[in-house]
């Protein structure tokens, strides 16, 4: 069973860095295209960006409001997702998610991000 | 950037029928698109239930199907439940970026 557990939300001031990591298990996490998803508080789902496995090239992908200040990276030796988020707003405030991109058969529980002064 | 629309909202009796759908602002959605179907409870994770189209997922209840439809991707409910109710997002691949749907709240009433 697939099993994504996201982590390293919090509370951040604009302008600062965060980074999320998401720990996967249940599946072949190297084999896996993974993608990031947010909602902020009482909004839809926006797809974030997304990393290619290693296999594929390992390039990236972002959507536009984030491109140039969010960075995904993979570690397959620890079956982890990353997300590090710089120069921060409070439109980034969301809950973020990690989901395998095979099938898109898996999802995180979340990890909330409020980022506010 | 392409968007892609959903109706914002729809009501079903319990028992009936409803479609939901997905449209492009680039154009006709085909399967090259990818439609995908997801369903999200307040409070809850979204859950995957559409892949590619119209694959279901092992936990996809068979009433859920999806399908294209006058250009657009549909997911049809038939026979709803009461735990139905929830928001539905789809989302559509361009390329290197994957858009979502703003939602549709559906209704079991």
């Amino acid at each position: 069973e697939v099993q994504l557990v996201e982590s390293g939300g919090g509370l951040i001031k604009p302008g600062g860095s965060l980074r999320l990591s998401c720990a996967a298990s249940g599946f072949t996490f190297s084999n896996d295209w993974m993608s990031w998803v947010r909602q902020a508080p009482g909004k839809g789902l926006e797809w974030v960006g997304r990393i290619k496995s290693k296999t594929d090239g390992g390039t990236t992908d972002y959507a536009a409001p984030v491109k140039g200040r969010f960075t995904i990276s993979r570690d397959d030796s620890k079956n982890t997702l990353y997300l590090q988020m710089n120069s921060l707003k409070t439109e980034d405030t969301a809950v973020y998610y990690c989901t395998t991109e095979e099938r898109w058969n898996g999802w995180g529980q979340g990890t909330l991000v409020t980022v506010s002064s | 950037q392409a968007v892609v629309t959903q109706e914002p909202s729809l009501t079903v009796s319990p028992g009936g029928t409803v479609t939901l759908t997905c449209g492009s602002s680039t154009g006709a959605v085909t399967s090259g698109l990818y439609p995908y179907w997801f369903q999200q409870k307040p409070g809850q994770a979204p859950r995957t239930l559409i892949y590619d189209t119209s694959n279901k997922h092992s936990w996809t209840p068979a009433r859920f199907s999806g399908s294209l439809l006058g250009g657009k991707a549909a997911l049809t409910l038939s026979g709803a439940q009461p735990e139905d109710e929830a928001e539905y997002y789809c989302f559509l691949s361009y390329s290197g970026a994957r858009v979502f749907g703003g939602g549709t709240k559906l209704t079991v009433l």
